[in-house]
């Protein structure tokens, strides 16, 4: 089967823009994940969406990310505007279910965001 | 909140050698236990899982992982490591009441074996 596939790969934008990551997770995954993992240091989940409603965004920092799962498949991130600190790869993971048996997650390449 | 420690940052060990990576959680209520592995150039990848039962579990390519309840553990093993096993391994605990599940990785282990 194929996998959480994201695009783009690396992207390199100055302070101040914008930037936005799109996820594609495996067919039929209910639950999709995006992920913050700054260099030296493990993913740090953002937002945690159940089909297209969104159940965990408490580390999201809403002032200036945004995401959305429209009609509970793709998924995109959006930072506006970016700072220096928001440099990271941001990696998007789904799994099959909301089952806790069933929480296997399968992680995408990820996208490496550097902010000038 | 919760969190999950993972003490041994970089670890560098000779073919042959025997291996025990930490990993601490601070939740105290049911947990479910990841061991996830990214190789140079790869996505991360699950290792091996425990959700219940068997506190000894096992995974691919001869890992082993044991939950001790008492002591908030789930170390990650290989009696003997090969070149191959040369990747960075992440704990992660997932906890929660009912239907929701608050997932947390600790900081990871970068493993070097040294032929």
């Amino acid at each position: 089967e194929a996998g959480v596939a994201q695009s783009p790969r690396y992207k390199i934008i100055e302070k101040r823009q914008s930037v936005a990551f799109w996820c594609n997770p495996i067919s039929g995954h209910a639950t999709l994940y995006w992920y913050q993992q700054i260099l030296g240091q493990g993913p740090k989940l953002l937002i945690q969406f159940q089909n297209n409603g969104v159940v965990d965004d408490s580390q999201l920092p809403k002032d200036r990310f945004s995401a959305e799962r429209l009609k509970g498949v793709d998924s995109t991130l959006k930072i506006q505007p970016a700072k220096l600190e928001d440099s990271a790869v941001y990696l998007c993971a789904s799994s099959p279910g909301t089952d806790p048996t069933k929480n296997i997650q399968y992680f995408g390449a990820g996208t490496r965001l550097s902010v000038l | 909140a919760q969190s999950v420690s993972q003490h041994n940052h970089h670890v560098i060990l000779s073919e042959a050698a025997s291996l025990e990576l930490g990993c601490n959680y601070s939740y105290g209520g049911t947990v479910n236990l990841f061991w996830y592995v990214q190789y140079p150039g790869q996505h991360l990848q699950l290792l091996l899982k425990y959700f219940s039962g068997d506190p000894l579990v096992k995974g691919i390519k001869g890992f082993e992982a044991e939950f001790i309840k008492s002591k908030f553990s789930f170390n990650l093993r290989k009696p003997s490591v090969q070149w191959s096993d040369t990747a960075e391994y992440f704990c992660a605990v997932i906890n929660g009441p009912g239907g929701y599940q608050k997932v947390t990785f600790g900081t990871g282990t970068k493993l070097q074996v040294i032929p």
